[in-house]
Formats: C-alpha cells, sequence, structure tokens
C-alpha cells in the first residue's frame, strides 16, 4: 500500500537556522514521483519540487535543497538560513504511476515555525 | 494573476443546506480535482474529472457531488453538509495527470457549517 510518513508534526526554529523535514514513503511501484508543497496560511498549496523514482540526484535551490534516497524510501527537505516567511505547513506527497489518476497521497504536514 | 480560482474563500452553511463551491481555471489543464483538508489534516481526494471523464474516490460520500460543464469550470455540490464536512476545500489542475506534471491549488474554499 501507498503511503507517505512526516514523523515531524511541529518544528520551531530561530530566524537563521537550518531545519530538515523528513519524509518517508511506502509504494510497490517502480514508477513514481514525489512532492513537496508549501502551504502557508492563506491556504494555497504552492508546488515546490518533483522528483520521479529514476533521478535520485539532489537539488538545490535558493535557500532549498532535497535529498532523495530510495535505498532508505526517503525524500528530505532542507531550508537553510531560516526566515520569519518560510513559517507554513510543509507537505510531502507522492504520485504513482500506476494509479493513472495523477492522485497525490499526502503526508500528514509538518508545520515550520520560524521566530525571528 | 491567478490561474486556478476558488469562489467563494468562505462559506458558512446551515446542517443540512446545500452549497456549492465553484473552481475555475485559466490553464486550459484537462485533469481537474477536488480535494477536503480538514483541520490539521492533510488534503484528501475526493474526485477528479479528466476531461469530462469523472472519477470518484471509494470513499466519497454520496452527499459529495461534482459537476464540469466545460473545461475551465468545476463544481463541488455538498448536498447536505453535516458538522464533519467542516473544511477546506481544494481545488487542483494538473496538465498530465499528475503523473509527470505538478499540480496547481487554488487557495482553497473554507466551508463552516452551523
Amino acid at each position: 500500500a501507498q503511503k507517505v510518513t512526516q514523523a515531524q508534526t511541529e518544528i520551531s526554529v530561530v530566524e537563521k537556522e537550518d531545519v530538515t523535514l523528513d519524509c518517508v514513503y511506502e509504494t510497490r511501484d517502480t514508477t513514481y514521483y514525489l512532492f513537496w508543497y508549501k502551504q502557508p496560511p492563506s491556504g494555497e498549496l504552492v508546488f515546490l519540487i518533483r522528483r520521479n523514482s529514476f533521478d535520485e540526484q539532489n537539488e538545490i535551490s535558493g535557500r532549498y535543497s532535497w535529498n532523495f534516497q530510495k535505498s532508505t524510501s526517503s525524500f528530505n527537505f532542507t531550508i537553510t538560513a531560516s526566515q520569519v516567511v518560510d513559517s507554513a505547513v510543509y507537505f510531502c506527497a507522492l504520485s504513482e504511476r500506476s494509479s493513472n489518476t495523477g492522485k497525490l497521497i499526502f503526508g500528514q504536514g509538518t508545520t515550520l515555525q520560524v521566530k525571528p | 494573476d491567478a490561474m486556478v480560482i476558488q469562489n467563494p474563500r468562505y462559506q458558512v452553511t446551515q446542517f443540512g443546506k446545500p452549497v456549492t463551491l465553484s473552481c475555475s481555471q485559466t490553464l486550459n489543464h484537462n485533469v481537474m480535482y477536488w480535494y477536503q483538508q480538514k483541520s490539521s489534516q492533510a488534503p484528501k481526494l475526493l474526485f477528479h474529472y479528466y476531461d469530462k471523464d469523472f472519477n470518484n474516490e471509494a470513499d466519497t460520500p454520496d452527499n459529495f457531488q461534482s459537476r464540469r460543464p466545460n473545461t475551465s469550470f468545476c463544481f463541488l455540490d455538498i448536498r447536505s453538509p453535516g458538522l464533519g464536512d467542516a473544511a477546506m476545500y481544494l481545488c487542483a489542475t494538473s496538465r498530465a495527470g499528475g503523473l509527470t506534471g505538478e499540480l496547481f491549488f487554488g487557495e482553497g474554499s473554507r466551508l463552516t457549517v452551523l
């Protein structure tokens, strides 16, 4: 069965600290896609990154970086030098090719609070 | 400019009084989704349209219906809202069925049931 687990419910850091959000997934498919979304207080889910199962290369985008490791079924997200504007709920999600619906399976989310 | 627009942003209804939420998109995407997100929970897919084909999730209650009159618009109808239906309802679109593309989400419609 497919599942996404974000074990950290809430994280609080002080501005400029680095923070890593963990994501562990389960799937039987060999082809799948992993996503991270940000949900600020306004409610909209903002796309951050997509990774396919055949691309384990880590990615860096500004202060954001992602570490994908198939061996541990993890897709962790690191924010370097966090800022108050990073405060939001972050969701990790999985989409399986076999589902043929594009259905996103979300983790429970991690609430990040960055204090000034 | 917003690409997925949901109306209303906030909806208050009474127990059992039907409510309709709307979603419009300017992306010309062929897939539109409705998700339900209860407080402090992950979004849960209710159903989606692939063009005109309606796909219901197995555990979506019959109380929830949807209409898609054209590519740009999709509606969520809640026939008899209960207290447990209070949630944020998120509309999303994608071009490639979400398998290779990304989902674009609207800002959501927050439903309160009195």
